[in-house]
């Protein structure tokens, strides 16, 4: 069964707000997490990574927090812009060498 | 700024005839990898390919799918005899290291089967 999945598979958002793309795992043993931004049409593109020993790791404009206790991962987008709008996953992986993606959240973006 | 690029960009085929996907990944990456999309749906891992070698493989990749390093540059995907389920977008990706490394994908391949 899936190990990864998205609690909402549509978020809209009001442009300048912030945003927060929510995602729980059940693999415990999983030890690094990524946050991938699709467009349509494109490849997943790399967006922020966070390693299970951290709870918290922030990039230009996107944090990711982690809580292992429950299994949770979220990807924070400040300041939400259009070109914000995309497909989001979260992936994770457990030491061995594939990566295991969730289904995707849609982020609209309103004028 | 380096990418991976992939191609055909889009192909159309019979059921029960192979393709052939290409990628180049980027350069002085070691690790290489195959990912699907079927639309609307999430992207799911089928090999990963390290050292010449399949490193990691998933429940879809089958006796039908096959990876090749056929020179220094190239990383193909073959599909033997498709099938109709075999419509999807494939995605190609490389890193330098493994997997906790990041990985850059491909703009991919539409496959199509008929």
């Amino acid at each position: 069964g899936e190990s990864v999945g998205l609690h909402l598979p549509t978020l809209s958002v009001q442009e300048g707000d912030n945003s927060i793309i929510n995602c729980a795992y059940s693999n415990s043993a999983s030890d690094y997490f990524i946050w991938y931004k699709q467009e349509s049409g494109k490849g997943p593109q790399f967006i922020i990574d966070i390693r299970s020993n951290m709870d918290k790791r922030q990039g230009q404009r996107v944090t990711v927090l982690l809580n292992k206790t429950v299994k949770h991962l979220s990807l924070q987008i400040a300041a939400t812009q259009p070109g914000d709008s995309a497909v989001y996953f979260c992936a994770e992986n457990n030491r061995d060498d594939k990566i295991i993606f969730g289904k995707g959240t849609r982020l609209h973006i309103l004028p | 700024e380096p990418e991976v690029t992939q191609t055909p960009s889009h192909q159309v085929t019979q059921m029960g005839q192979e393709v052939i996907l290409r990628c180049v990944p980027i350069s002085n990456h070691l690790y290489f990898y195959w990912y699907r999309q079927i639309l609307g749906q999430k992207v799911e891992f089928l090999v990963s390919f390290y050292n010449n070698e399949i490193s990691e493989k998933s429940e879809i990749f089958d006796d039908q799918f096959s990876v090749e390093r056929p020179d220094g540059s190239n990383f193909t995907l073959k599909i033997r005899s498709t099938k109709l389920e075999d419509s999807a977008m494939y995605f190609c990706a490389s890193s330098i290291q493994g997997p906790q490394e990041t990985q850059y994908f491909g703009p991919g391949t539409r496959l199509l089967v008929l």
